[in-house]
């Protein structure tokens, strides 16, 4: 079955630019986590959504918005871009809400660089 | 509050010298602790998922085991292609992941 696909795959974008991801769960996976990877910093979370309901938030700014949609998948905004949001951004589904019983199968990441 | 804290941050091995990673964590009520593989610029590979005290997994050369207060990862005989980074993870009110160990296996 098709795994998790994150686009696009690489984007540049200029300080005060806004940005939109996209990430496609796996079929039947209803909830979609959003992290942020960076060298200093590791996974940090971003937030979760379940059936179209934002479930939990971590410490970013209001800059960074997520959704979801009907059928499960999910953008993720970030608005006013800063040299510090270059990053790995990964997705990642699950069957269940807080990633227990099954853990969380992840995509391929946007690798997002802002100049 | 919820950790998990991973050790050593970096490890270099000779191709075929064994060693572990720690996975430490402090979680009430845990629900699963979880290892993944990740290799650069792609996102992390499930591992392992280990439920409860003295389980243990494995998966060629990688064993997991679990205690009440921590995991290891047991690399054994370990080759080129099993550098990576290695994460552990537990599910509370998010998914908390540790900094991870980068593992590099020299031929």
């Amino acid at each position: 079955k098709a795994g998790v696909t994150q686009t696009p795959r690489y984007l540049i974008k200029t300080r005060g630019q806004q940005v939109t991801l996209s990430c496609s769960p796996i079929s039947g996976h209803r909830s979609v986590s959003w992290y942020q990877q960076t060298p200093g910093q590791g996974l940090q979370f971003l937030f979760e959504y379940f059936s179209e309901t934002q479930r939990n938030k971590g410490n970013f700014p209001g800059r960074f918005s997520g959704r979801q949609f009907s059928n499960s998948r999910s953008e993720m905004n970030v608005s006013t871009l800063e040299l510090g949001d270059s990053a790995l951004y990964l997705c990642a589904s699950s069957s269940v809400t807080g990633g227990a019983i099954s853990g969380y199968t992840f995509g391929s990441g946007t690798r997002l660089t802002v100049v | 509050e919820d950790q998990v804290t991973q050790s050593p941050e970096a490890l270099r091995l000779q191709e075929g010298e064994s060693s572990s990673l720690n996975c430490s964590y402090t979680v009430s009520g845990l629900r699963g602790l979880f290892w993944y593989r990740q290799d650069p610029g792609k996102g992390p590979e499930f591992l392992f998922t280990l439920y409860s005290a003295g389980e243990e997994k494995e998966k060629e050369r990688l064993k997991a085991t679990l205690t009440k207060k921590e995991s290891f990862l047991h690399i054994t005989a370990p080759k080129p292609e099993d550098s990576a980074t290695y994460l552990c993870a537990v599910p509370g009110n998010q998914f908390y992941f540790g900094t991870g160990t980068s593992l590099t296996v020299i031929p």
